[in-house]
């Protein structure tokens, strides 16, 4: 079965910082590119990042660029969202996933 | 970067109905055109891929279409498990982008 656990949000102060983890298992991880998406409360998707399967080539919303890593880790089936200065906007359900699989979600709240 | 525009934002439609929901491409995205089903408090299904492609699992009563830079998503007979959220996704060229979004749901 495949599965996809994000973990790592919560609630923050505009400004602060936030790294989400996804663990993968039932396909295998390495051979896809993984996404970021989001959802603010009562809005729609929004796609935030993309990361090749080996890390070749990674890609942004314009409104993340230069704020957000995408990264992944395929030794431990892992991809990470590291989230640096944060703003109120950022607050969503941040998903990640394959296009075929999504995990559950995790809530990110930056308000002060 | 590439727009969706998506129509109509809400849909009232009875069980058996056949209905179609639309994205519009603002520049050419070829057939990377995936359609996405969301219900509340769920994480996105993807339904459709390639423009035309089911997902697997997804019934046959779902079908996608493009007509040049317009793409639509039909359900040739509603039932009541398709009450949802839809959304078209773009993968043409980054940054990708997601279309605003149809909500389905019973006239």
């Amino acid at each position: 079965e495949v599965q996809l656990v994000e973990s790592g949000g919560g609630l923050v102060k505009p400004g602060s910082s936030l790294k989400l983890s996804c663990v993968a298992s039932g396909f295998t991880f390495s051979s896809y590119g993984m996404h970021w998406i989001r959802q603010a409360p009562k809005k729609g998707l929004e796609w935030i990042a993309l990361i090749y399967y080996d890390s070749s080539n990674k890609y942004y919303a314009d409104s993340v660029k230069g704020r957000f890593t995408i990264s992944r880790d395929n030794s431990k089936n892992t991809l990470y969202l590291e989230m640096n200065s944060l703003r109120s906007e950022d607050t969503a359900m941040y998903y990640c996933g394959e296009s075929r699989y999504w995990g559950q979600g995790v809530m990110v709240t930056v308000s002060s | 970067d590439i727009q969706m525009t998506q129509s109509p934002s809400s849909l009232p439609a009875s069980l058996g109905d056949r209905v179609t929901i639309t994205c519009r491409a603002s520049q050419d995205i070829g057939n990377y055109l995936r359609w996405f089903q969301q219900k509340p408090g769920k994480s996105p299904r993807l339904m459709i891929y390639g423009a035309t492609n089911l997902a697997a699992g997804v019934p046959s009563r779902f079908s996608g279409s493009r007509s040049g830079s317009d793409y639509s998503l039909t359900i040739s007979s509603l039932e009541s498990e398709d009450m949802a959220d839809y959304y078209c996704l773009q993968s043409k060229e980054s940054p990708y982008t997601f279309g605003a979004g149809t909500k389905l749901e019973l006239k």
